[in-house]
């Protein structure tokens, strides 16, 4: 199975901050990469996929990027409603397996 | 507005077994990749299983043997079932909808919390 490691675990950060996560697999993935934010006790809900592509609706402050094994996702300007954990999600290979999640939390 | 509720969660014992349910509104099972996905309490996301559109189904290694996935298609529905109940079996049970696998999970359910405790 493809390993995909985030980091950081988790940061503080204020409302207007630039946050990035970065999110390693364990081979390359060729872009094949989401992410999802997830709330206390709500469900995921898919953000970007093929590492920069927005999913509808989603706000244009959340972007990726990346190629190979190293991808990013950043908030350009974090809002109240961000502080969420994040997730990556690779889906190269099966079985698709997600990231350890990062927690941003307000400072 | 499309979107999946989850349900058959609760208390069960170890060594038990359960059922849970996915019903979809505004599309049809038959028409989506169909996964399951769990959370253990605190921890990350983990996929245990899919349901292909042609009807085959694939597992992960940990859940082999003792999950099966299953489609309803004249109810509309998923479900998944699950035998020989492990206290590590806890947690938050979503299904998921994709348009393919492996793909991206573009519609989630609120999830069903299972509790395996004696």
């Amino acid at each position: 199975d493809i390993q995909m490691t985030q980091s950081p675990s988790s940061l503080s950060a204020s409302v207007g901050d630039r946050v990035t996560v970065t999110c390693r697999a364990s081979q390359a993935i060729d872009n094949s990469l989401a992410w999802y934010q997830q709330k206390p006790g709500r469900a995921p809900k898919l953000l970007l996929y093929h590492a920069s592509r927005l999913q509808t609706g989603v706000p244009s402050r959340f972007s990726g990027s990346g190629s190979g094994t190293d991808y990013i996702f950043t908030i350009t300007s974090l809002q109240p409603e961000d502080f969420a954990t994040y997730y990556c999600q690779q889906y190269y290979r099966s079985p698709i397996t997600f990231g350890g999640g990062t927690k941003v939390e307000i400072k | 507005e499309e979107q999946l509720v989850e349900s058959g969660g609760g208390l069960f014992q170890p060594g038990g077994s359960l059922t849970l349910s996915c019903a979809p509104s505004g599309f049809t099972v038959r028409s989506r990749y169909m996964s399951w996905v769990r959370q253990a309490p605190g921890k990350g996301l983990e996929w245990v299983a899919v349901f292909y559109t042609a009807g085959s189904t694939y597992y992960a290694d940990s859940v082999q043997g003792r999950f099966i996935i299953s489609r309803d298609d004249s109810n509309n529905t998923l479900s998944l079932h699950v035998s020989s109940l492990r206290v590590e079996d806890t947690g938050v049970y979503y299904c998921a909808r994709a348009t393919g696998y492996p793909s991206a999970l573009d519609l989630w359910g609120q999830g069903t919390l299972v509790t395996v405790s004696s």
